[in-house]
């Protein structure tokens, strides 16, 4: 079955630890995308990567880090620089051009105690 | 700045009911249109979409919604909701400003059906 997959469903992290959030997918999509969820504000844009090796900020892209080592992954690391990282995280693909449908991953939810 | 807003946060209704949900956007020129639903425990996933031609455009499990330019509106509907509509449902915006054109959420209007 084609799709995108992440990991782990929950995440728990003692705060000032970085922790990397992995989403793959198998849709051989040029595009990928991480969205941070949080009741009441929708889905807001982290960081996007258009192809292999390249990645833009987001709109929220402050205290996270990503890479984009390979078409079928785009780990993201949430640092200890990120004043409010418990979230609930979504990672997308597309065909790339931005202009077409998103394909969602499950979501990781993180809590940092 | 480019913003989505949906009217309503919570809504609660009795299945049968007619269901609407507002989404209006802020942006004057070319935009393309999205219905995404996140059922409880569920991926998000794409509801309906619009990019161009006729403004009313359906959708999975007999949604529609109905791009108004004039009034930069993009609303949902059903006729008649079952109580597995029970979900969160979130407009979406891709407006063509040149350069990378990025999607755009409203907050999200979380939906229960009651038997």
């Amino acid at each position: 079955d084609g799709g995108i997959t992440q990991s782990p469903k929950y995440l728990f992290r003692k705060e000032g630890q970085n922790v990397t959030l992995s989403c793959e997918q198998n849709l051989n999509h040029d595009a990928m995308y991480w969205y941070r969820q949080d009741p009441g504000q929708g889905l807001r844009l982290i960081y996007y990567s258009q192809i292999v090796n390249d990645f833009q900020k987001g709109d929220i892209a402050e205290g996270y880090s990503v890479s984009r080592e390979k078409k079928e992954s785009f780990p993201l690391t949430v640092t200890s620089a990120q004043k409010n990282p418990t979230a609930f995280y979504l990672c997308a693909s597309n065909e790339g051009g931005a202009s077409g449908e998103q394909f969602f991953g499950p979501g990781t939810r993180l809590t940092v105690l | 700045a480019q913003s989505v807003s949906q009217h309503n946060h919570h809504v609660i209704l009795s299945e049968a009911a007619s269901l609407e949900l507002g989404c209006n956007y802020s942006y004057g020129g070319t935009v393309n249109l999205f219905w995404y639903v996140q059922y409880p425990g569920q991926h998000l996933q794409l509801l309906l979409k619009y990019f161009s031609g006729d403004p009313l455009v359906k959708g999975i499990k007999g949604f529609e919604a109905e791009f108004i330019k004039s009034k930069f509106s993009f609303n949902l509907r059903k006729p008649s909701v079952q109580w597995s509509d029970t979900a969160e449902y979130f407009c979406a915006v891709i407006p063509f400003s040149g350069g990378y054109n990025k999607l755009i959420f409203g907050a999200g209007t979380r939906l229960a059906v009651h038997p």
